[in-house]
């Protein structure tokens, strides 16, 4: 069954630590893959986006992520966390407009 | 730029009376997509549109939920009877083309059923 998972209901890390949230995706053809972030009280806005080509994409606010067919994964990482990065993060394969169920950030002083 | 507007911010109402929800989507997005949103979990997409014309409503409870996009611009969706479960955020979202481009949300509306 097509699906896309995050393994990580909720994750602390403390400020100016590294951060990497999972993503991993089951499905048949190539999957166009996104992450988003929604603060609280907010809307969802797009972090990055892989359709095809390279598969270490940059998106805003220093995040990154990586593509790896292999391992199914389309984890999102950032080297440094800043308090304001607290907020839920959701992945989101657009072959069919599927959302993980999204990982709660925490961020420690 | 104008994003997504959806209105109202807010809405309680009780079990089996109706509601509708408006958005409006950012000029010249062709795919309006409905989403409902339940405490703690991701995303579910309801329905849809390309234009006026329905893509997927697959997940759409048809026997209370019915949506519609008047000229390919404004969209309603309706619940009519509401139940307890429905209490959720309804988002809306629209892009320019379908799926494979970006779709920006709105704000969104908490509905609470009680």
């Amino acid at each position: 069954a097509q699906s896309v998972t995050q393994p990580d209901i909720h994750i602390t890390v403390s400020e100016g630590a590294s951060l990497e949230l999972r993503c991993n995706y089951s499905y048949g053809a190539t999957p166009y893959l996104f992450w988003y972030v929604q603060s609280p009280g907010q809307g969802l806005q797009l972090l990055l986006k892989y359709f095809s080509g390279d598969t270490l994409v940059q998106g805003i606010k220093g995040f990154e992520a990586e593509f790896k067919r292999s391992q199914s994964s389309f984890n999102l990482r950032k080297p440094s966390v800043h308090w304001s990065d607290a907020a839920e993060y959701f992945c989101a394969v657009y072959n069919d407009m599927r959302f993980g169920a999204g990982t709660r950030l925490t961020v420690k002083p | 730029e104008a994003g997504v507007a959806q209105s109202p911010r807010y809405k309680i109402i009780e079990k089996r009376q109706s509601v509708a929800f408006w958005c409006n989507p950012i000029s010249g997005h062709a795919t309006l997509y409905w989403y409902q949103q339940i405490l703690g979990q991701g995303p579910k997409l309801l329905i849809q549109f390309q234009n006026n014309g329905v893509v997927d409503d697959s997940q759409l409870p048809k026997d209370r939920f019915s949506a519609e996009r008047l000229k390919g611009v404004d969209s309603t969706l309706k619940i009519q009877p509401a139940k307890l479960e429905d209490s959720a955020v309804y988002l809306c979202a629209s892009s320019l083309g379908w799926r494979v481009t970006e779709a920006f949300f709105g704000q969104g509306t908490r509905l609470t059923v009680v």
